[in-house]
This record gives structure tokens, C-alpha cells and sequence, in this order.
């Protein structure tokens, strides 16, 4: 069974620029996240879909971030413009019913703002 | 809040002893789940553990959950130089009402097992 799949693996902008990032999440997976992990600390939840509705964006930036998930399956991920501080892991993650609550991670998607 | 939260923030030991991480948390939970994470890449999940459960086994990983204190614990046993990353535990909270419930994660245990 194939993963979780991200890209771009790593990204260096400088600030103001955009960017965007893609997730392909596990066949079948209704639920699909977006985390993002600051260096030293853990992940935290960004935004929550169910198919292609927003379940939960409480801490996402929505100044600057936004997020789609056209069609229930891929998702991307976009932050305009960007700030010093949004250098982080940005995580996406999948699960579905049958994981018996198992989510399962992508390898991230590395940004560096400078 | 409602994360959880590691103990000890890092954790030194030699090939062949165990090693132990605790995680306390503060809300009614509906699971708890432990993740590993070696150093530039993804989680990759380890073990979950539901409220009404009280220990779990996976190979080497032994997991126990205590409700009334609101704390876990991640035994590893016979450790390896590979088994060196760092270790998170995640809760899903019981008021979510949703079995697909956000996670909640602690700032994470770095273990280094030296050879």
C-alpha cells in the first residue's frame, strides 16, 4: 500500500514570496490534515478535512494560509505571503475507518523562509 | 490545553538497555498513540492505545495508559543504535464525539541509543 505523498520535499523562499505544497493522501482516506511542525517542538494541527469539506481550520493563518481539497482526494496547501516564522515541517496525514484511528503520515514537506 | 506533553525531553542510553518515556496529558481521551520520528523525515506510527485499554505489547514497545492519571508510558526494550529518533504521544480527545478526531501532540522525547 502506497504512503502518504508530498511534494515539494524542500523549499527555501524568501519572505513575502508564496508557495504552495501538495499532498496525495492514502487511497481511500476520507480524512485528510494538514500539520505544521516548528523545529524543536511537535506537530500541530493546521486544518482537517472530511472529503472535501473543512472539518476543523481553528489555527490555521487564514491571513496568509489556505488550503484545498478539490475533489476529495489531493490537497494543497498555500501560503501568501510568507513570514520568517512559517520556516517549519508541514506535515500532511491521512486515515480512514478501517485504520482503526491510525493516521498515517506523509515525509513532509520542508520550508525555509529567509 | 490540551496536548501531551514528554518526560524527559531527552534521553541518552546504551545498545541493550530499555528506555522509558512518559507522557502526561490533561483532557478526557478518547485514544493516545505514539509516533517516532527520525531526524528529517516523517511520523511514522508506533502504537495506539484506547481509554478502556490498560497495557499494550508490539514487539520490542510496551505501552500503558493510565486514565485516572492521565499519563502514559513507552517502554522500549533491548534498545538499538536504529531505535534512535525522537517520540511523540499524540491523544485524541473524548469530546470530539468523532472517531477521526484531531491529534494532539507533545514537544516529543529524543532518544539516542548509543552503540
Amino acid at each position: 500500500e502506497a504512503g502518504v505523498a508530498q511534494s515539494p520535499r524542500y523549499k527555501i523562499i524568501e519572505k513575502r514570496q508564496s508557495v504552495a505544497f501538495w499532498c496525495n493522501p492514502i487511497s481511500g482516506h476520507a480524512t485528510l490534515y494538514w500539520y505544521q511542525q516548528i523545529l524543536g517542538q511537535g506537530p500541530k494541527l493546521l486544518i482537517q478535512f472530511q472529503n472535501n469539506g473543512v472539518v476543523d481550520d481553528s489555527q490555521l493563518p487564514k491571513d496568509r494560509f489556505s488550503a484545498e481539497r478539490l475533489k476529495g482526494v489531493d490537497s494543497t496547501l498555500k501560503i501568501q505571503p510568507a513570514k520568517l516564522e512559517d520556516s517549519a515541517v508541514y506535515l500532511c496525514a491521512s486515515t480512514d475507518l478501517l485504520s482503526g484511528n491510525t493516521i498515517y503520515f506523509g515525509e513532509g514537506s520542508w520550508l525555509t523562509v529567509v | 490545553s490540551q496536548q501531551g506533553e514528554e518526560d524527559p525531553q531527552a534521553l541518552s542510553i546504551q545498545e541493550g538497555e530499555n528506555a522509558t518515556m512518559n507522557c502526561s496529558y490533561k483532557t478526557s481521551i478518547n485514544n493516545l498513540q505514539w509516533y517516532r520520528q527520525n531526524s528529517g523525515r516523517g511520523l511514522v506510527h508506533l502504537i495506539l492505545i484506547r481509554s478502556n485499554e490498560r497495557e499494550k505489547h508490539s514487539g520490542r514497545l510496551r505501552v500503558t495508559l493510565d486514565t485516572s492519571k492521565k499519563s502514559s508510558s513507552l517502554l522500549i526494550t533491548a534498545s538499538r543504535a536504529a531505535d534512535t529518533a525522537s517520540y511523540f504521544c499524540a491523544t485524541v480527545p473524548a469530546d470530539r464525539g468523532s472517531t477521526l478526531g484531531r491529534l494532539y501532540f507533545g514537544r516529543g522525547t529524543q532518544l539516542t541509543v548509543w552503540p
